[in-house]
């Protein structure tokens, strides 16, 4: 079983709702992403912290809130979602910067659906 | 826009041929690669890394980098009906921003 663990796994949600979005790494990672996963789309990068410093913000709505409070934890805060929105959420980490390093260890995904 | 190109498929190949899996960059500055393998309803999970021009071995499988052409591959030996994926290409364009192909299905027919 992965390294990464994401909660919920599942969550349905409607336009008005508020709704935060959890990823934990057990593997002494410092750097930390979100993505989004859309039916025949490339995996989009959404954020990426490292040390808990942002390093990217991929022109993400505002919609989308990350917060990074240690190396091992990331959240997504999600408010007043688009059905558009609906996709598949994925956290991953990675040791650091520079070649292998990047490698990234994804966690299994939240699956959200918007109503 | 920087980019990162595959076929996607499906690529369908008898069980025991050489799957070849293409991708190509437009960000000649690119300097990390990787193939990632997601099965479906699953994460993706890495295959290999490859940095320098030329090919690298793991096993089965096989990368292949050509800077100058931009263009980097995945070979799949002696393919197995398990190798049957979605392979995702994804190019790493400096810090820690790594852009992904949209994949491409691989089906092993046993």
């Amino acid at each position: 079983e992965t390294g990464v663990t994401q909660t919920p796994r599942h969550l349905v949600m409607g336009m008005t709702n508020k709704k935060s979005l959890k990823c934990e790494q057990h593997l002494g990672h410092n750097a930390m992403y979100w993505y989004k996963q859309s039916a025949k789309k490339p995996l989009e990068l959404m954020f990426v912290y490292n040390f808990k410093e942002q390093t990217e913000n991929n022109s993400v709505p505002s919609r989308f809130s990350p917060e990074c409070p240690n190396s091992s934890h990331l959240f997504l805060h999600l408010h007043t979602l688009q059905p558009e929105d609906s996709a598949l959420y994925l956290c991953a980490s990675s040791q650091d910067r520079g070649g292998d390093r990047l490698t990234q260890y994804f966690g299994p995904g939240t699956r959200l659906l918007v109503l | 826009q920087k980019e990162v190109e595959q076929n996607s498929g499906p690529l369908s190949v008898p069980e025991g041929a050489i799957a070849s899996l293409n991708c190509t960059y437009s960000d000649r500055g690119s300097q990390s690669f990787f193939w990632y393998r997601q099965y479906s309803g699953k994460s993706p999970e890495l295959i290999m890394f490859i940095y320098s021009n030329g090919d690298k071995e793991d096993g089965r499988f096989t990368a292949q980098l050509n800077k100058a052409s931009q263009y980097v591959s995945l070979l799949i030996r002696d393919s197995q009906p398990s190798d049957s994926a979605t392979y995702l290409c994804a190019v790493n364009t400096g810090g820690f921003k790594t852009i992904f192909g949209a994949g491409t299905r691989l089906f092993v027919k046993a």
